[in-house]
């Protein structure tokens, strides 16, 4: 399977605690997303990589909240002090390059934190 | 007026049937739309995307788009009970390539 992936699958902490997730991109997508998903709510962007540069962040995306993508591969996204707030679907999704498609994101199957 | 807005449903159709799905957006300077779908637990799969005026085809999907009324539809023609889920409607931020905004989405139910 080549499509995105993301690790782990749920994570179940305590508030206060430090929590890092996983994303790997498909393929030679160049693009990476991070968007986050409450119960009956559409995702909300939270940050955007093209290759290794952070191009956009969200105002949403508290100083308790740091992604990195330092070869401009995988990339993490990681909470600090978690709080119960921060309880939800992290999403991740990549696009293919520039020139080689549009702008269609596809999404990995999610990471479900429940903060405690 | 919120961003994107859909009509949360539930949306409920028979077999067979033509499902249609409205979303209006706020911002003129979007260029990029999409509809994902989404089933109970899982995360959005893209299903269709359009980015210029009018419509849009791909199997029994039809994406519609009128830039000047700044309303995007999707057409599920024949539907099937596979089909029953959550539609999100996205748009790109104007001036932005990365930055999605989501409706909330409207949950389909096509009863056999």
């Amino acid at each position: 399977d080549t499509g995105v992936s993301q690790n782990p699958r749920h994570k179940i902490t305590k508030r206060g605690q430090n929590v890092t997730f996983r994303c790997d991109p498909i393929s030679e997508h160049n693009r990476l997303y991070w968007y986050r998903q409450t119960l009956g709510q559409g995702p909300e962007f939270l940050t955007y990589f093209q290759n290794e540069a952070q191009l956009e962040k969200s105002r949403l995306l508290s100083d308790r909240f740091s992604a990195e993508r330092p070869k401009g591969s995988f990339s993490t996204l990681e909470i600090q002090r978690t709080e119960q707030g921060d309880s939800a679907m992290y999403l991740c999704a990549s696009s293919p390059k520039e020139g080689t498609g549009g702008l269609e994101q596809y999404f990995g199957p999610g990471t479900r934190l429940t903060v405690t | 007026q919120k961003e994107v807005e859909q009509n949360s449903g539930p949306l409920s159709v028979p077999e067979g049937a033509i499902a249609s799905l409205n979303c209006t957006y706020s911002d003129r300077g979007s260029q990029s739309f999409f509809w994902y779908r989404q089933y109970s637990g899982k995360s959005p799969e893209l299903i269709m995307f359009i980015y210029s005026n009018g419509d849009k085809e791909d199997g029994r999907f039809t994406a519609q788009l009128n830039k000047a009324s700044q309303y995007v539809s999707l057409l599920i023609r024949d539907s099937q009970p596979s089909d029953s889920a959550t539609y999100l409607c996205a748009v790109n931020r104007g001036g932005s390539q990365g930055n999605l905004i989501f409706g909330k989405g409207t949950k389909l139910s096509v009863k056999p």
